[in-house]
């Protein structure tokens, strides 16, 4: 089973900051966070990953509690595009892990 | 960027037919996975490959199953017997060799069993 917990739906105005929850209160030293999306009809998209630092990339930043129990996706100005469903993932470091998805977070951009 | 490509695109079968589906990862990347979605239902993991061998299977991945990469480029997964409760989308991916890396996902066969 997953190890995090998301809410199941949220919403976003267009052109707005998108934050994502996602608790993950059990996650052990050697676990990374891992957030992907899905948007309709398509496989499953890497969007980030982090230890323990906030980290930064061309889609999105991640910003995980210090005592790492929790973390927050973020999409600085949502689009359309971005309507997806969003999954948070804990998962060792390891080139050959399965990704264990749970039902993730339904986001919806509205125009 | 280099991408994850599946093919066909949408695959029907009669019950009881093998079904093949295709995969091309990508290029330089070493390790294989196949994951499997039935409709409104979550992506489950279905098996991993490495070094032409499973490195690990699911309860899913039964004798019907079977993964193959015949040749440098193509990594396949074959449903000897296909039941109804197949029909799913199936998503090839694939990752590289670094420390930090992520599975890169292709765009998935539907696979409907009539």
């Amino acid at each position: 089973d997953a190890k995090t917990t998301q809410p199941p739906s949220m919403d976003c105005a267009e052109g707005r900051a998108a934050n994502l929850p996602c608790n993950h209160s059990t996650i052990s030293g050697n676990e990374y966070v891992y957030w992907y999306r899905q948007i309709h009809s398509q496989g499953p998209q890497y969007i980030i990953h982090g230890l323990k630092n906030n980290e930064t990339n061309e889609m999105a930043s991640l910003i995980i509690t210090e005592d790492r129990k929790s973390s927050t996706l973020i999409l600085p100005h949502a689009t359309l595009r971005d309507t997806a469903v969003y999954y948070c993932i804990v998962s060792p470091l390891n080139r050959d892990d399965k990704i264990i998805f749970g039902k993730g977070t339904r986001l919806h951009i509205l125009p | 960027e280099p991408e994850v490509t599946q093919t066909p695109s949408h695959q029907v079968t009669q019950m009881g037919q093998e079904v093949i589906l295709r995969c091309v990862p990508i290029s330089n990347h070493l390790y294989f996975y196949w994951y499997r979605q039935i409709l409104g239902q979550k992506v489950e993991f279905l098996v991993s490959f490495y070094n032409n061998e499973i490195s690990e299977k699911s309860e899913i991945f039964d004798d019907q199953f079977s993964v193959e990469r015949p040749d440098g480029s193509n990594f396949t997964l074959k449903i000897r017997s296909t039941k109804l409760e197949d029909s799913a989308m199936y998503f090839c991916a694939s990752s590289d060799d670094t420390l930090e890396t992520a599975q890169h996902f292709g765009d998935g066969t539907r696979l409907s069993i009539l």
